[in-house]
């Protein structure tokens, strides 16, 4: 059964300080994994999307690598703002068969930044 | 670009009403539309998709009869709750992509509430 593990399933981490948040998946055959940010009663913003080939992707404070190995990934914050504070939801696509184009969706990390 | 308009935000309506939801693409021409429901807390579970011009296609355990989905335009899909109870509250959401596989764009949701 395809899965995504989202861990810590909540992090309260104070303003300017760093954070990272990880997600294990047995989604197979893999397509990509991408990183949203959805704040409270909005949809899904896309932050990072990687395929198999990538290890590491940037936008702006947000880092994300993958492991396509060990079916591991992490979203890494870095000089944390009051507006991060969001669920972060690891999103796997699978590739071929019947899950081609299917998206499997992590429960999310609610991230709270304190000032 | 890639904008996903979602309409209304919020509703509030009696038990046994019939409720309509509509799902924009503003700027690209979607000829897949997903419908979501998110619970608090939890993460986004698929409900059904659709492409334009044809019936759509629904998730294990979701009725089609009481979630009616209309993707009659390459730009409009909409999701009707018909006969709304109070356990059909819920945060739904819309999403959509030109392709069935391509990234696909949210909507902002709507928070519907039944009394």
């Amino acid at each position: 059964k395809n899965q995504v593990e989202q861990s810590p399933q909540s992090l309260i981490i104070l303003e300017g300080k760093n954070c990272t948040l990880q997600c294990n998946y047995t989604v197979s055959p893999f397509s990509n994994l991408r990183w949203y940010k959805q704040d409270t009663g909005r949809g899904p913003v896309s932050l990072t999307i990687m395929t198999f080939s990538e290890n590491t992707k940037s936008n702006g404070r947000y880092t994300a690598t993958l492991d396509a190995d060990t079916k591991q990934s992490s979203l890494h914050i870095t000089a944390s703002q009051l507006s991060d504070s969001a669920s972060y939801i690891c999103v796997v696509s699978g590739a071929g068969g019947t899950s081609y184009g299917k998206l499997t969706f992590g429960q999310g990390t609610i991230l709270t930044v304190h000032p | 670009g890639a904008v996903v308009s979602q309409h209304p935000s919020w509703v509030i309506c009696k038990s046994g009403t019939s409720v309509k939801i509509e799902c924009r693409s503003l700027d690209f021409q979607a000829t897949t539309m997903f419908w979501y429901r998110q619970f608090p807390k939890q993460s986004l579970m698929l409900m059904a998709t659709s492409n334009e011009g044809s019936k759509a296609t629904y998730e294990q355990g979701v009725e089609k009869d009481k979630f009616l989905i209309n993707h009659a335009s390459l730009t409009l899909s909409t999701l009707t709750v018909t006969s709304a109870h109070p356990e059909d509250s819920s945060f739904y959401i819309c999403s959509a992509s030109q392709i069935g596989t391509q990234p696909q764009h949210f909507g902002d949701g709507t928070r519907l509430s039944i009394l």
